[in-house]
């Protein structure tokens, strides 16, 4: 099974920041990732996927990069809607997801 | 618009059985890959099952195969999961999830989610 490791686990910044989630994948998973936020008592929403393509609806200031086993998760300028938990998946062997970073207000 | 509502869960006995239905609207149901994701209290969410968009093909996590069945009537748009031989550990709210188009192992409509509560 692929663990995806994310980093870190809270993240506080203010409002008006950049900022930027890491996860990691054990082994090669080209660009077979995607990324996803939630907020409490809400289902997750897809914000990325083959690493770095917006998924539709998704603004501007998000931004993902990365292949193979390292990948980002920027958010350029933080709107209040933006603090939540964020989560990767793997799509290359099977489904695998990480275990998440909060984003929370500074 | 787009919608997935999910039914069924509840409070379950260990060793019991519980089956999940997730009603589609919106879209051509029939077209898409459909995914079962769950995610325990606290825990990042964990992928249990798809089936594919004619019902032939299904796939499930390590952690259900043998226990959970998915399934689906693509003429009452419904997604069905099956669980038996329920553990405290299969606790969590249970998603059903749109296959996205693009990349059907990544899922792009969510429902609301029902909770599974395997407690004595």
């Amino acid at each position: 099974e692929i663990v995806m490791t994310q980093s870190p686990v809270t993240l506080s910044v203010s409002p008006g920041e950049r900022a930027t989630l890491s996860c990691r994948a054990s082994q090669n998973i080209s660009g077979h990732l995607a990324w996803y936020h939630q907020k409490p008592g809400q289902a997750p929403r897809l914000l990325i996927y083959g690493a770095s393509t917006r998924a539709t609806g998704i603004p501007a200031r998000f931004s993902g990069g990365g292949s193979g086993t390292e990948f980002t998760l920027t958010i350029s300028s933080l709107q209040s809607e933006d603090f939540a938990f964020y989560y990767c998946q793997q799509y290359n062997d099977w489904i695998t997801f990480g275990q998440g970073t909060r984003l929370e207000i500074k | 618009q787009v919608q997935l509502v999910e039914s069924g869960g509840g409070v379950v006995q260990p060793g019991r059985s519980l089956r999940l239905s997730c009603t589609a609207s919106g879209f051509a149901f029939s077209s898409y890959a459909m995914h079962w994701v769950r995610q325990a209290p606290g825990r990042g969410p964990e992928w249990v099952a798809v089936v594919s968009s004619d019902g032939r093909d299904k796939y499930y996590a390590d952690s259900v195969r043998g226990r959970f069945t998915v399934s689906r009537d693509n003429s009452l748009n419904t997604l069905y999961l099956q669980m038996n031989s329920l553990r405290p550990e299969d606790t969590a709210v249970f998603y059903c999830a749109r296959g996205f188009e693009i990349t059907p192992d990544t899922f792009d409509v969510w429902g609301q989610g029902t909770l599974v509560t395997v407690s004595s």
